[in-house]
């Protein structure tokens, strides 16, 4: 099957900082691609989609100028969650989908821990 | 109401048990229907796309009855390596996905 990195896969950062997220599809071009949080226990939730060369939709309630998506190429979309707090700390997963399937590929996910 | 509902368990069941899941969901224009598996603290995996006439993997079978909104799995002879959180993936017009909240299911010796 498809192949979808991410990186980092962990991240530990003081509050007030920034991080950034990469999501690479590493043999197919990935047209979309879909942004997910997960907190403990509970099931993923959709942040925002991103198509390639427009701007990412946001899922209500998801700040769009705290969680700044970027999807510039059709293999790279990146997630920097911007002056990051302790409530932040999540497990990020991304997925990415080609132009011809319908199919939704995840990465590994990144955990997130802001002190 | 959430828009995809399981039962979070968790399913504790012998080896070689027969086990179901179920799950509902409340858009009845929703168009696609997944079944995921997830280990703990990895990504989820596909483990099968359900079909209204219903379809089979192995010991893995999945249903979906529209008309009631609902969609099954049902697992034959479990193995320990069953042991996960199964995810009820239900996707409408467009292109994203709504997960439910998942079912744990843990298989012993």
């Amino acid at each position: 099957g498809a192949v979808v990195s991410q990186h980092p896969s962990w991240v530990i950062c003081k509050s007030g900082t920034s991080v950034k997220i990469e999501c690479r599809s590493l043999d197919f071009q990935a047209t979309t691609m879909f942004w997910y949080r997960q907190f403990p226990k509970q099931s993923l939730m959709l942040m925002a989609t991103s198509n390639e060369g427009s701007k990412a939709t946001y899922e209500q309630g998801v700040e769009k100028d705290k969680f700044l998506i970027n999807h510039a190429s059709l293999t790279l979309s990146t997630l920097t969650v911007t002056s990051a707090h302790p409530e932040d700390s999540s497990f990020y997963i991304c997925s990415a989908q080609a132009a011809t399937s319908d199919t939704q590929y995840f990465g590994p996910g990144t955990r997130l821990t802001v002190l | 109401r959430k828009e995809v509902e399981q039962d979070p368990g968790p399913f504790n069941v012998p080896e070689g048990a027969t086990v179901a899941f179920n799950c509902t969901y409340s858009n009845s224009a929703s168009q696609s229907f997944f079944w995921y598996r997830q280990d703990c603290r990895k990504e989820p995996k596909l483990l099968m796309s359900v079909y209204s006439s219903g379809n089979e993997d192995g010991r893995f079978t999945a249903q979906l009855n529209r008309a009631s909104q609902y969609i099954s799995l049902l697992i034959r002879d479990s193995k320990l390596s069953d042991s996960a959180t199964y995810l009820c993936v239900v996707r409408g017009w467009g292109n994203d996905m709504r997960f439910g909240a998942g079912t744990r299911l843990t298989v012993k010796p």
